[in-house]
């Protein structure tokens, strides 16, 4: 089992630039859920999605957020335009049911 | 609605002293309860559960949590400390009744083990 994969694992741009963050969950994990974790607000759920279909967007800072789930085994999370308040650690989680399990997060800087 | 509080954002211990990172949760029902702990870039690995069986529960690397319902506490404890465990430690509730993995998190205890 190679866990919930994440790419990239570090990502730095330019203010007002896409960025795209991608997950692969758990082969078999019903459950895929978008955390960031920063000094200031420590760990916020942006998104959560069960069996490929959104159920909560509500920590979703603002509409320049996106997250979709084409399909069971790969979500992404975009960001356009990234501004330098973005900066943070994009951890991607998966289960089904219960414990989740964690990626190794995307370090984004947006400079 | 459903929350978590962990008391004290750093606790520092000793090599060799006891660990005691506090955990309180707020609900109506007794949910299911888990602690994680994050190592320096790296995501967050579950340390033990509990999930209404028995309510002292052993995790991985020594660490036990008890579950105490009269207090609505989930306090994380090992009896002796190792360099090795200074990491950030998280507690998280989530709901008994939800068909989702859906967690609440606590902000976070950083533990700091001097030798």
């Amino acid at each position: 089992d190679a866990g919930v994969i994440q790419s990239p694992r570090h990502e730095v741009t330019e203010m007002g630039q896409e960025v795209t963050l991608r997950c692969k969950p758990i082969s078999g994990h019903n459950s895929l859920f978008w955390y960031r974790q920063t000094m200031m607000r420590g760990l916020e759920l942006l998104i959560y999605f069960n069996n490929n279909v959104p159920i909560d967007d509500s920590g979703m800072p603002e509409d320049r957020f996106s997250a979709k789930m084409p399909n069971a085994s790969f979500s992404t999370l975009k960001i356009q335009p990234s501004e330098p308040r973005d900066s943070a650690v994009y951890f991607c989680a998966s289960g089904i049911n219960s414990p989740l399990h964690f990626g190794n997060g995307t370090r984004l800087t947006v400079t | 609605a459903q929350s978590v509080t962990q008391l004290g954002s750093h606790v520092s211990v000793s090599e060799g002293a006891l660990v005691l990172l506090r955990c309180n949760y707020s609900s109506s029902v007794p949910p299911y309860l888990f602690w994680y702990v994050q190592y320096p870039n790296q995501g967050l690995q579950l340390l033990l559960k509990y999930t209404s069986a028995a309510t002292l529960v052993k995790g991985i690397n020594g660490f036990e949590a008890e579950f105490k319902k009269s207090e609505t506490s989930f306090h994380l404890t090992k009896p002796s400390a190792h360099m090795s465990d200074a990491a950030e430690y998280f507690c998280a509730a989530k709901s008994s009744s939800s068909n989702t993995g859906k967690l609440i998190f606590g902000q976070g205890t950083t533990l700091q083990v001097k030798p």
